[in-house]
């Protein structure tokens, strides 16, 4: 089975850019949703988004204008960066892997702070 | 965007109790409807995807049913092990979103 491990830093001052990698352990073979969700501080789950096998791109409107997804295949990775972080971001970070079907397996999560 | 609501929020149960967690869209999702089982410092774990279909590994006592816009996740025989947070997802539309959650705890 598929093993994904999110990695970047854990603390991100206000206002800057919060970027994680996710490493895939079988390299990117087959047509998935390469995607991330994270956990705020009440347990709610959040639907960031996905970037395709083929580079498609969706992410959740309400982020949409801060954040980028990027395939980095010839290192296994692939990552996520959000712009102009406030403490609102303050979550736990997971990277998943996503079948067209919505069959998802997911990292154990990285937790990220924002704060000064 | 698809709101979802689950219900109840908490719930308290002997082992071998059956327990029900139901989960309801804004608008028809067909069966495109995902459940998930968060533990502390644990990968979400997915249990039943298009609505009543069984992940591999999962046990046999976890079961999913509905379609349209009401679902119901059941545990046929509450376990220690279950303790944990029940999410649903709806996978028709993006945003993909996520139920509020059910805590599962043991009496």
């Amino acid at each position: 089975q598929v093993r994904l491990q999110e990695s970047g830093p854990g603390l991100v001052k206000p206002s800057e850019t919060l970027s994680l990698t996710c490493n895939v352990s079988d390299g990117f073979i087959g047509n998935f949703y390469w995607s991330w969700i994270r956990q705020t501080p009440g347990t709610r789950l959040q639907w960031i988004g996905y970037i395709s096998y083929n580079g498609l791109r969706a992410y959740d409107p309400s982020l949409k204008s801060r954040v980028t997804m990027s395939l980095e295949t010839s290192k296994n990775q692939f990552s996520l960066k959000v712009r102009s972080v406030t403490a609102a971001d303050t979550a736990l970070y997971y990277c998943g892997r996503c079948s067209a079907a919505g069959r998802c397996y997911w990292g154990q999560g990285a937790p990220v702070t924002v704060s000064a | 965007e698809i709101q979802m609501t689950q219900s109840p929020s908490s719930l308290s149960a002997s082992v071998g109790e059956r327990v029900a967690i139901s989960c309801q869209a804004s608008q028809a999702i067909n069966t495109y409807l995902q459940w998930y089982q968060l533990k502390p410092g644990k990968a979400p774990k997915l249990l039943i995807y298009d609505g009543s279909h069984l992940e591999t590994g999962v046990p046999s006592r976890f079961s999913g049913s509905g379609s349209g816009t009401d679902f119901t996740l059941t545990i046929s025989s509450l376990q220690p092990e279950d303790v944990a947070i029940y999410f649903c997802q709806q996978f028709d539309d993006s945003p993909f979103t996520f139920g509020p959650g059910t805590k599962v705890q043991i009496k």
